[in-house]
């Protein structure tokens, strides 16, 4: 089966800096994977997913994520970070030697300060 | 298209008491499924359906019900609430040929009490 680390339960970072938020995955097929995002009292929209074409995905509001099939790794990055950022960021894997079930990670929690 | 919808938005249920989560789709996906999120734990799958007529369990089924008699509906069912699930349920959907794009309903928060 699959698993998902999320490494960093919370993660702050200031206004325009950098954010790195984790994800490290097992899985023993290629897998699909996917950052999705949680603002307060909402539901889960998809930032970008990973679905074996090119390494590096570009997703909405400036987010990217690069994976590293040799470091089983799906590192969610921005290169500056805005107010609007702030929200629960979760990694999900999902393969078909599983039925495409999806696994989430616990998610991490993101702050942004002014 | 509406996408996934869910019905309460919020609930609240005395312990003993039974409910039914309602969850529909207009995309004719075959694959639908019930997450629960709670703090710290991420999602986790309940239950989930490939077609009409077929469900099978996921990683934390107990306590929980579903059937799935049309397409479009996949209603989540609480015989006996007991305050651990106390949580917020999300219904997805998907195309079997499309397992890469699954769609999240806007959850129902359930407080039991």
């Amino acid at each position: 089966a699959q698993s998902v680390t999320q490494l960093g339960s919370h993660v702050s970072v200031s206004e325009g800096a950098l954010v790195l938020l984790r994800c490290n995955y097992s899985s023993s097929v290629p897998p699909y994977l996917f950052w999705y995002v949680q603002y307060p009292n909402q539901g889960l929209q998809l930032l970008l997913k990973y679905t074996s074409a090119a390494t590096l995905v570009k997703g909405i509001n400036g987010f990217e994520a690069e994976f590293k099939k040799s470091e089983t790794s799906f590192h969610l990055t921005k290169p500056s970070a805005h107010m609007s950022d702030a929200a629960e960021y979760f990694c999900a894997v999902s393969a078909p030697n599983t039925g495409n079930q999806f696994y989430f990670g616990t998610g991490t929690s993101l702050t942004v300060i002014p | 298209n509406a996408g996934v919808t869910q019905t309460p938005k919020f609930q609240v249920l005395k312990t003993g008491q039974s409910m039914t989560l309602q969850c529909a789709q207009d995309m004719n996906h075959e694959y639908m499924s019930w997450y629960r999120q709670d703090p710290g734990m991420g999602l986790r799958l309940i239950h989930y359906s490939v077609g009409a007529g077929i469900t099978d369990q996921g990683e934390v089924p107990n306590g929980y019900n579903v059937s799935r008699s049309t397409t479009e509906d996949f209603p989540l069912r609480l015989l006996s609430a007991a305050p651990s699930q106390t949580s917020v349920y999300f219904c997805a959907s998907r195309e079997d040929s499309r397992p890469y794009e699954q769609y999240f309903g806007p959850g129902t928060r359930l407080t039991v009490t």
